[in-house]
């Protein structure tokens, strides 16, 4: 069964421009979060989408948005991008992203690299 | 709010030797609890989570972590540190018990000396 899946694993952005990060969850699996890790930071959440809705949110900019579509496939766009937005972006999948007993596996990530 | 925090961004052990891992919890309501490892240029790899099933939790690769509400901790232990442990290691937090949205500790980096 293959795992999560992001594409590009590496982007080069300049400030300014804007970028759409892709997310492949596991087949069967109808939740996908995003989240952004930093150095300084750390782990946060950005988005849960469900059924091609956004379900939850975390405290990111109106900059951060994202979309699902019909088959759980998943993308999060930023525009006007700043050098604070390099990072490494993660998706996670899980089946529905509810209850105690699904788990949310994560993809390898997306490296960000805003210049 | 729920939040995690990690004691000790860097815990260096030789190999063989015990692993100890520290978490505590701040939550005013029963948490669920996740430990997530992560090697390097990778994604993150559950290795067990806490459900209120049992208060000790067994995951892969030989961890285990035991929830102590009296201390409000889920440290993570490992009997015998292998080379291939070094890694850098998260415990989480669900709002609700959901995986869907985890908040993380700040991550400790484990090193493991021959």
């Amino acid at each position: 069964k293959a795992g999560v899946t992001q594409t590009p694993r590496y982007l080069i952005k300049t400030r300014g421009q804007q970028v759409t990060l892709s997310c492949s969850p596991i087949s069967g699996h109808r939740s996908v979060s995003w989240y952004q890790q930093t150095p300084g930071q750390g782990l946060q959440f950005l988005f849960e989408y469900f059924s091609e809705t956004q379900r939850n949110k975390g405290n990111f900019p109106g900059r951060f948005s994202g979309r699902q579509f019909s088959n759980s496939r998943s993308e999060m766009n930023v525009s006007t991008l700043e050098l604070g937005d390099s990072a490494l972006y993660l998706c996670a999948s899980s089946r529905t992203g509810t209850g105690i007993t699904d788990t949310q596996y994560f993809g390898p990530g997306t490296r960000l690299t805003v210049l | 709010a729920q939040s995690v925090t990690q004691l000790g961004s860097h815990v260096s052990v030789s190999e063989g030797a015990l692993v100890l891992l520290r978490c505590n919890y701040s939550s005013s309501v029963p948490p669920y609890l996740f430990w997530y490892v992560q090697y390097p240029n990778q994604g993150l790899q559950l290795l067990l989570k806490y459900t209120s099933a049992a208060t000790l939790v067994k995951g892969i690769n030989g961890f285990e972590a035991e929830f102590k509400k009296s201390e409000t901790s889920f440290h993570l232990t490992k009997p015998s540190a292998h080379m291939s442990d070094a890694a850098e290691y998260f415990c989480a937090v669900s709002p609700s018990g959901s995986a869907r949205q985890l908040t993380f500790g700040s991550g400790t980096q484990l090193t493991v000396l021959p």
